[in-house]
């Protein structure tokens, strides 16, 4: 167990909908950044978010965003959702200082079926 | 593009055979991650390399970053069953904007 929980583990809705996902990092760590892997693929960095701020971008669509609230936890919220966005997305903390060098510590991951 | 490329993409051993994944970027990186992700499950951390031809042994598995900082290799020696799961490589450039996770390798152990 990573001290990582994301919520809900499975979610499963229709195209057009909007879903959010839910992340509370490690006690103490204040960095989060998400992921994306579709089936049997790579990870693909979403966004990083460290003490509540915006601090790094990846291939994230505009059809997406998070936040990082003041408790920590973040929440990705996807929407307007295509069959293409079905896929695992794990979230990730890491220890204090939320810089690329730090170890990762990955939830279980929301599996997500856009049918 | 990709910053990070791996392969192979797969890899089937017998029990026993040994096992090497390798890690290429076009840029020299500040650090490389090693992650372990088993089937149905979540990444998990390995290992960090900093240094310039850095290797680092955990049991049977033996990490190594490259002299130019481009490149790194896993290499597990008389694999296990235990073993089964894909294994990515992750690292940046120094200006810490970027991150990024190699395309794994899918790892399978023949009892």
């Amino acid at each position: 167990d990573s001290g990582v929980t994301q919520t809900p583990k499975h979610l499963i809705t229709a195209t057009g909908q909007r879903v959010t996902l839910r992340c509370s990092p490690r006690s103490g760590d204040l960095s989060v950044y998400w992921y994306q892997q579709s089936l049997d693929q790579g990870l693909q960095f979403l966004i990083q978010y460290y003490n509540g701020e915006e601090r790094a971008k990846g291939n994230i669509l505009e059809r997406f965003s998070a936040q990082q609230f003041p408790d920590l936890h973040s929440e990705l919220n996807l929407s307007s959702l295509e069959l293409g966005d079905s896929a695992l997305y794990f979230c990730a903390s890491s220890t204090p200082e939320g810089r690329w060098q730090e170890t990762q510590y990955f939830g279980p991951g929301t599996r997500l079926l856009v049918l | 593009g990709q910053q990070v490329m791996q392969i192979p993409q797969y890899q089937h051993v017998q029990e026993g055979e040994d096992f090497t994944t390798y890690c290429n970027s076009s840029t020299t990186l500040s650090n490389i991650q090693w992650y372990k992700q088993r089937p149905g499950g979540h990444p998990v951390f390995l290992i960090q390399l900093v240094k310039s031809g850095e290797v680092k042994k955990q049991k049977r598995l033996t990490f190594q970053f490259g002299e130019a900082k481009k490149n790194s290799s896993l290499h597990i020696t008389a694999t296990q069953t235990t073993d089964v799961g894909t294994y990515f490589c992750a690292g940046g450039p120094y200006n810490f904007n970027k991150f990024y996770f190699g395309s794994g390798t899918k790892l399978n152990v023949k009892p």
